[in-house]
């Protein structure tokens, strides 16, 4: 157990729909971190949050919008998705930004259709 | 499911001597192996990985081995510079035609390369 959660486990999605996922973490943790995970793809860096306070927008596309409600959750809006935005999304913290340990989330398996 | 256990937590060398990071898992189905390097305040960047259709891969001074039976792959840096002070992460995941079924990462390694 990492401390670090995330749901929905599995989502399936028309690309006219809106869904979001949520992450929520319990270690007492100040940034909070959105990965992309597809196959024959390295981990990539989505978005990076500080204290709120969002860091780092890796040329991710407007049809992910990120929110950070407290240092505690992190959302991942989706709106009229794509069929290559399939993948896992892996949520992640860390006690700062930079920091040695990052914390991983189960991920969510998201399937475009 | 996975465990990936990474050892040492951390590693300090001199500059221009070698630094070996180890990994063993737990799941004899994982076939694919990356290593992510994280500079201070900078996003981890995949550096190296590996798969299980081979023992050994290398890269100007960076090297990955893989030793299937004994499920335990190895990082190797040759000639290490200043640059090279980081975290490093090992992962083991499982990839078929469906993509991959989530990286299990060690809890990484801070390499620190002494002047």
């Amino acid at each position: 157990e990492t401390g670090v959660t995330q749901t929905p486990r599995h989502l399936v999605m028309g690309m006219t729909n809106k869904k979001s996922l949520k992450c929520e973490q319990h270690l007492g943790h100040n940034a909070m971190y959105w990965y992309k995970q597809s196959a024959k793809k390295p981990l990539e860096l989505m978005f990076v949050y500080n204290f709120k306070e969002q860091t780092e927008n890796n040329s991710v596309p407007s049809r992910f919008s990120p929110e950070c409600p407290n240092s505690s959750h992190l959302f991942l809006h989706l709106h009229t998705l794509q069929p290559e935005d399939s993948a896992l999304y892996l949520c992640a913290s860390s006690q700062d930004f930079g920091d040695n340990e990052q914390f991983f989330g189960p991920g969510t398996r998201l399937t475009v259709l | 499911g996975e465990n990936v256990e990474q050892h040492p937590s951390t590693l300090s060398v001199q500059e221009g001597d070698s630094a070996v990071i180890k990994c063993t898992y737990s799941d004899s189905a994982s076939n694919y192996f990356p290593w992510y390097k994280q500079e201070l305040g900078k996003r981890p960047q995949l550096i190296i990985d590996i798969r299980s259709n081979v023992g050994e891969k290398k890269d100007q001074r960076i090297a990955v081995t893989l030793n299937k039976t004994a499920k335990h792959f190895s990082l190797h840096i040759t000639e290490t510079q200043p640059e090279d002070s980081a975290v490093y992460f090992c992962a083991a995941s499982i990839l078929s035609g469906g993509g991959a079924d989530g990286l299990t990462f060690g809890k990484g390694t801070h390499l620190i390369i002494q002047p």
